[in-house]
């Protein structure tokens, strides 16, 4: 069974910096598109970063853009969001989520962990 | 960007009955739309994707579908487990979008 973990959230000052981390059992990091997802205290689902399968690219939104970084280590099987330069409206549980490709859905997900920047 | 306009923000209806959430994009996204469901205090899961076809293990009460820029996810008889938040999600190019959500009470 595919399945999600992340870790690393916690409480961050502004300007600060944080790693979350997801391991991924159950398929390969690397055959899949990574995706972050947030969701802000009492709000809605945003869509942070995604890392396509294979490819160097990623894309971000851009609230993040130029200060968070999305990587994978394929021998770990685990994929990462670097956010730096952190702001109070980066507070948020982030998830993060696979697809299986092009053209579908997040079909994966992790339970979240949760970033407090205060 | 491809905004995405989901309603009602919330709705309140009875055990049995059809219940229908809309969205619709700012542009066209041709197919491209996922629709999920989230419980307090978890994450999202998967129902429907490419507008119309059905994740694995949803129940066949939900169905998706689309008519131009507009999608619509139908519960045709709600049950008691369906009380959730949905949110539909266009994934057309980047920036992906989610819609506002739409919470399901049972009343």
């Amino acid at each position: 069974e595919a399945q999600l973990l992340e870790s690393g959230g916690g409480l961050a000052q502004p300007g600060g910096s944080l790693r979350l981390s997801c391991a991924a059992t159950g398929f390969l990091v690397m055959s899949n598109d990574m995706n972050w997802v947030r969701q802000a205290p009492g709000k809605g689902l945003e869509w942070v970063s995604s890392l396509p399968e294979g490819t160097a690219g990623t894309y971000y939104a851009g609230s993040v853009k130029g200060r968070f970084t999305t990587s994978r280590d394929d021998s770990k099987n685990t994929f990462y969001l670097e956010m730096n330069s952190l702001r109070v409206d980066d507070t948020a549980v982030y998830y993060c989520a696979k697809r299986t490709g092009y053209g579908y859905g997040l079909d994966v997900w992790g339970q979240g962990t949760a970033v407090t920047v205060s | 960007d491809i905004h995405m306009t989901q309603s009602p923000s919330t709705l309140s209806a009875s055990v049995g009955d059809r219940v229908t959430i809309t969205c619709r994009a700012s542009q066209t996204i041709d197919g491209w739309l996922a629709w999920y469901q989230q419980k307090p205090g978890k994450a999202p899961k998967l129902l429907i994707q490419r507008a119309s076809s059905l994740q694995s293990g949803v129940p066949s009460r939900f169905s998706g579908s689309r008519f131009g820029t507009e999608f619509t996810l139908t519960i045709s008889s709600l049950q008691p487990d369906d009380s959730a938040t949905y949110y539909c999600q266009h994934y057309h190019s980047i920036p992906w979008m989610f819609g506002q959500g739409t919470k399901v009470e049972i009343k």
